[in-house]
């Protein structure tokens, strides 16, 4: 079946830290991918997405590149913010298929 | 609206009682999705509508639970006979015609309790 998992949470960095979150993905055929945030207090909103492999998904600094080999969909960003404190949530879109499918969330806080 | 709006905010209610939960999405959005949030865990679909098409009800965990949509405009979900197990937030979301890669917007979600 399909399935997204992603890197236990919850995350502590401090301010200028690198990040990677981590997701991996089990689908037949070709999946999209995306990475949804969500904001204290606010709803789920796309952050990016890649619907082929190798491409890549960039965002208010964050990116992720589609690694069909690897079957991984990591998120990262060089240097995070304390406004980048959210969960993050993993999904795919199996081919054909009218639903995303999400990883259980990621919870990133960053100190000053 | 400006965006997807659910009612209420929060649903608490005894066990073997039926709910009603509703969503608003954004006018012009004609597909529309129900998803369920455990504590912990991560989104499980529930349902999908696209325009006057047939839903994809296959995320359904029970026949307690059931939705509808009429045309493009308001959605409801009902939960019978209320069990513990049911207490999660319930999330709505809708986008344009394309599937989810289009962008899909959220609403805040119901968070629903069962005593």
């Amino acid at each position: 079946g399909n399935s997204v998992t992603q890197m236990e949470g919850p995350v502590t960095l401090s301010e200028e830290a690198f990040l990677t979150i981590n997701c991996t993905y089990t689908a037949t055929g070709y999946p999209s991918l995306f990475w949804y945030v969500q904001y204290p207090g606010e709803g789920l909103q796309l952050l990016l997405k890649a619907t082929k492999a190798d491409d890549k998904g960039s965002n208010k600094g964050f990116e992720a590149t589609y690694r069909k080999e690897t079957t991984s969909f990591h998120l990262e960003k060089g240097s995070v913010q304390v406004s980048d404190s959210a969960v993050y949530f993993c999904a795919l879109s199996p081919q054909g298929a009218q639903k995303l499918v999400f990883g259980q969330g990621t919870r990133l806080t960053i100190n000053p | 609206g400006a965006g997807v709006s659910q009612s209420p905010s929060n649903k608490v209610t005894e066990k073997g009682k039926d709910v009603e939960l509703r969503c608003d999405p954004i006018s012009g959005h004609t597909a529309l999705y129900w998803y369920r949030q455990r504590l912990g865990q991560g989104l499980e679909f529930l349902i999908y509508f696209q325009g006057n098409s047939a839903p994809d009800k296959s995320g359904l965990p029970s026949d307690r639970f059931s939705a509808e949509r009429t045309g493009e405009s308001v959605s409801t979900l009902t939960i019978q006979r209320t069990q513990q197990e049911d207490s999660a937030v319930y999330l709505c979301a809708s986008s344009y015609p394309g599937g989810p890669s289009e962008k899909l917007f959220f609403g805040s979600g119901t968070q629903l309790s069962v005593l």
